[in-house]
């Protein structure tokens, strides 16, 4: 069975900062991996994906995320922080490809001015 | 850019009552899903649906669930007797194929509120 684990519900950086959010998968067969933003009153946006191409994945608005298998984890960055990039990310699993996407709960990112 | 869209945008309705969900998916797109996400919790796959019938679905998905396209443009979800439990966001997404090169599209959810 596939899961997630987002650590941390809400993460607060000052704009200009490094954004790092943490992701953490079980799978039992080598997974796919996406990370979604959700701005207020949207649907969720593909940021990026891993589809074991290459370990560093970049995505739109200057996010990149590593996959790391030792660790289990893709995590989310962004060097520096902007005001636009509030809003909420989720981190997904899938065995299946594009299909039964499997979600994490979320972190909220609040940027400080 | 063409989007997913879904109405009511909320829906409130007594435990008991049949609800309808409504999507319009991105008109060349073939795949369609049906996501929720219960307040607080994560967002949950329901179903997958293609060539006008279910390829996949969560243990949720039970017989009170079901999903139709009833025309070339629309894909509903229809709960014939809502619960307390139901309350949720739910997200309709489509894509135009199930590879990986074709993401998919979310729509902006539908708050169903059962009371």
């Amino acid at each position: 069975a596939q899961s997630v684990t987002q650590l941390g519900s809400h993460v607060s950086v000052s704009e200009g900062a490094l954004v790092l959010l943490r992701c953490n998968y079980s799978s039992s067969v080598p997974p796919y991996l996406f990370w979604y933003v959700q701005y207020p009153n949207q649907g969720l946006q593909l940021l990026l994906k891993y589809t074991s191409a290459a370990t560093l994945v970049k995505g739109i608005n200057g996010f990149e995320a590593e996959f790391k298998k030792s660790e289990t984890s893709f995590h989310l960055t962004k060097p520096s922080a902007h005001m636009s990039d509030a809003a909420e990310y989720f981190c997904a699993v899938s065995e299946f490809g594009n299909e039964k996407l499997t979600f994490g709960t979320g972190t909220r990112l609040t940027i400080i001015p | 850019e063409p989007e997913v869209t879904q109405t009511p945008s909320h829906q409130v309705t007594q435990m008991g009552q049949e609800v309808i969900l409504r999507c319009v998916p991105i008109s060349n797109h073939l795949y369609f899903y049906w996501y929720r996400q219960i307040l607080g919790q994560k967002v949950e796959f329901l179903v997958s649906f293609y060539n006008n019938e279910i390829s996949e679905k969560s243990e949720i998905f039970d017989d009170q669930f079901s999903v139709e396209r009833p025309d070339g443009s629309n894909f509903t979800l229809k709960i014939r007797s809502t619960k307390l439990e139901d309350s949720a966001m739910y997200f309709c997404a489509s894509s135009e194929s199930r590879g990986l090169n074709s993401p998919l599209h979310f729509g902006n959810g539908t708050r169903l509120t059962v009371t």
